[in-house]
């Protein structure tokens, strides 16, 4: 198999503060990890790649400094948003590719629903 | 009937039905295309994928037809069952990235 975890599953802060999400992938090594945001009732849209020893790369529009990324092993990638606001509230999810792995197949984590009042 | 509000288009089918979602992807260069199941608070699950060298590929109870000409992407579900219930994505990876890009997604109501 290939299992994703995140932790925590839900987390409340409050506006200002800054909260970490962990991503780890549990029986595999994974050299790319993906961050992705998800409003209600919309789609999955991509924040950012992130790759292990390397600094993440960010799409259109994300703001590096607020969405800090690090890819500190072949397991584990965290998410940090920094001074979180309300318009912040929204469901993150990661997704890892198998290192060495022949296809683009990506793994996803349960996602962690960040409410920020 | 599907319809189409302001927020996921929405297909209610009966139960035992079979169901068609559909997808328009938006790249030409993209090569491998995913459909995933959302459950509500969780994260996407994989059902199917397909490569771009094919037109059809088949799982249980699944099917996935492609239609490059017209970038179209379709998920058949066969005997729809109320576990089916979700809201479905179709995803796509662009050729030479790991990236993928996901559709609007539609959610499928099962009706008992």
């Amino acid at each position: 198999g290939a299992v994703v975890s995140q932790h925590p599953s839900r987390v409340i802060c409050k506006s200002g503060t800054s909260v970490k999400i962990e991503c780890r992938s549990l029986d595999f090594q994974a050299t790319t990890m993906f961050w992705y945001r998800q409003f209600p009732k919309q789609s999955l849209m991509l924040m950012a790649t992130s790759n292990e020893g390397s600094k993440a790369t960010y799409e259109q529009g994300v703001e590096k400094d607020k969405f800090l990324i690090n890819h500190a092993s072949l397991t584990l990638s965290t998410l940090t948003v920094t001074s979180a606001h309300p318009e912040d509230s929204s469901f993150y999810i990661c997704s890892a590719i198998k290192r060495g792995s022949p296809s683009y197949e990506q793994y996803f984590g349960p996602g962690t629903r960040l409410t920020v009042t | 009937g599907e319809s189409v509000g302001l927020h996921l288009p929405t297909l209610s089918v009966q139960e035992g039905d079979n169901s068609i979602i559909n997808c328009a992807y938006s790249n030409s260069a993209s090569d491998y295309f995913i459909w995933y199941k959302q459950e509500s608070g969780k994260g996407p699950q994989f059902i199917i994928d397909i490569r771009s060298n094919m037109d059809k590929r088949q799982g249980q109870r699944v099917t996935v037809l492609l239609n490059k000409t017209v970038k179209h992407l379709s998920l058949q579900i066969a005997a729809t069952q109320p576990g089916d219930s979700a809201v479905y994505f179709c995803a796509e990876n662009i050729q030479g990235t790991y990236k993928y890009i996901f559709g609007t997604g539609t959610r499928l109501k099962v009706l008992a």
